[in-house]
């Protein structure tokens, strides 16, 4: 089993729409950070949110962090085609070492 | 610095063959990963340092696997007798220990096993 949930998998939207990704877990998390991949790239990190409750914009995206700390959400407002990629969450669970991370959404945003 | 780098950047080799990777992380960075990621999937983790010790190793690490990093530096990870199960795209993180623990990630190395 996945120790970090992510919905959808897959979401394809026309520019100028809203969507929202979700990051789930029955974990706490000291921190989560957000990634975007491009094909054939590594994982970018867009943001990382440390506190229960945190939220953090990063121009059209805006990241907020579960109360207590087991979720998180990315939104994104107006798409535009060069948001088109792979989201990924991942993060540290507490008593853990590795970076975790979720199975992503493939985000297509069509002009 | 320019970040982590990652060699070769694309493999193609014969099934049976050994193959092996090199990262050189962010210079500063004690901590680094070693991820397999195949289509459509978020990556795997593998293996982690720090430092020169190599703190955890997953399943998935099986005994042709194997991971070092000698002196705390660059790191390599080697295939041993690949099987076409192996062909993936491996990254490779890393990160400063600490209250941040945002890990950077390399270019990977796309592997095919044919």
């Amino acid at each position: 089993t996945q120790l970090l949930e992510q919905s959808p998998q897959f979401l394809s939207i026309q520019e100028g729409e809203n969507l929202t990704v979700y990051c789930n877990s029955s974990s706490v998390f000291s921190s989560l950070q957000w990634y975007r991949q491009e094909p054939g790239e590594g994982p970018v990190l867009l943001v990382t949110v440390v506190t229960g409750g945190e939220v953090k914009k990063l121009k059209r995206l805006t990241f907020q962090f579960g109360d207590a700390r087991k979720d998180s959400s990315l939104h994104i407002t107006a798409a535009q085609p060069g948001d088109t990629g792979l989201y990924l969450c991942a993060g540290v669970a507490t008593g853990r070492r590795a970076l975790t991370f979720g199975s992503g959404t493939r985000l297509q945003v069509q002009p | 610095d320019t970040g982590v780098s990652q060699d070769p950047r694309h493999k193609i080799t014969k099934r049976g063959q050994n193959v092996t990777f090199r990262c050189d992380p962010i210079s500063e960075h004690n901590r680094l990963y070693w991820y397999r990621q195949t289509l459509g999937q978020g990556p795997e983790f593998l293996t982690y340092f720090q430092n020169e010790a190599q703190l955890e190793k997953s399943r998935l690490l099986s005994d042709r696997f194997s991971a070092e990093r000698p002196k705390g530096s660059f790191s390599t990870l080697e295939i041993q007798r690949t099987e076409q199960g192996d062909s993936a795209m491996y990254l490779c993180a890393s990160s400063l220990e600490g209250l941040r623990p945002e890990a950077f990630f390399g270019q990977g190395t796309r592997l095919t096993v044919v």
